[in-house]
């Protein structure tokens, strides 16, 4: 069955400090990929998504490339805040219909910045 | 906008006791809700979809019976753990389709 695997944590930066944070998936036939941020005590928001292959998602600094070839959806930010901390889902909807579909989700990374 | 509730946020039960569990659109409607379940330091997996007015579809190794789904209408979905047992405690967490999923912030229950 489909499966994501991204780098676990918790991972800690500086404020101002690149961020990758890694993500690689399985799956048969052409899935939407997506990224979701979780605050404390709130529920997952969608940061951002790509519905097929080389489609870069994008939102509040944060960047995601669809890379068939490479099975990845690395997230980006080329300057984090302290805003930032939370945890971070990789997520994949089996359809490229964009999250129609139950989702699979990755055991999540917490992401800590310090100022 | 766009916003999902989920109640009660938390909850403890005796084992033995069934628990219903509220999931929300609060300014939307909602043809498709979905219905997840996380374990400590687990990505979160999906127990079924609930489509408005029909049946829920479990994933497998979902029993149906003892998770039941109710999707009466397009804001309201609910989640009943039927017999509670300890192996039930976790968090669920349901979200709600028009155009994309937003999730609700989740229901730990507790069962002693």
């Amino acid at each position: 069955g489909d499966s994501v695997t991204q780098m676990e944590g918790p991972v800690t930066l500086s404020e101002e400090a690149f961020l990758t944070i890694n993500c690689t998936y399985t799956a048969t036939g052409y899935p939407s990929l997506f990224w979701y941020v979780q605050y404390p005590g709130e529920g997952l928001q969608l940061l951002l998504k790509a519905t097929k292959a080389d489609d870069k998602g994008s939102n509040k600094g944060f960047e995601a490339t669809y890379r068939k070839e490479t099975t990845s959806f690395h997230l980006e930010k080329g300057s984090v805040q302290v805003s930032d901390s939370a945890v971070y889902f990789c997520a994949l909807s089996p359809y490229s219909g964009g999250g129609a579909d139950g989702l699979t989700f990755g055991k999540g990374t917490h992401l800590i910045i310090q100022p | 906008g766009a916003v999902v509730s989920q109640h009660p946020s938390w909850v403890i039960c005796k084992s033995g006791t069934s628990v219903k569990i509220e999931c929300r659109s609060l300014d939307f409607q909602a043809t498709t809700m979905f219905w997840y379940r996380q374990f400590p330091k687990q990505s979160l997996m999906l127990m079924a979809t609930s489509n408005e007015g029909s049946k829920a579809t479990y994933e497998q190794g979902v029993e149906k019976d003892k998770f039941l789904i109710n999707h009466a209408s397009l804001t309201l979905s609910t989640l009943t753990v039927t017999s509670a047992h300890p192996e039930d405690s976790s968090f669920y967490i349901c979200s709600a389709y028009p155009h994309e999923q937003f999730f609700g912030p989740g229901t730990r229950l507790t069962v002693l």
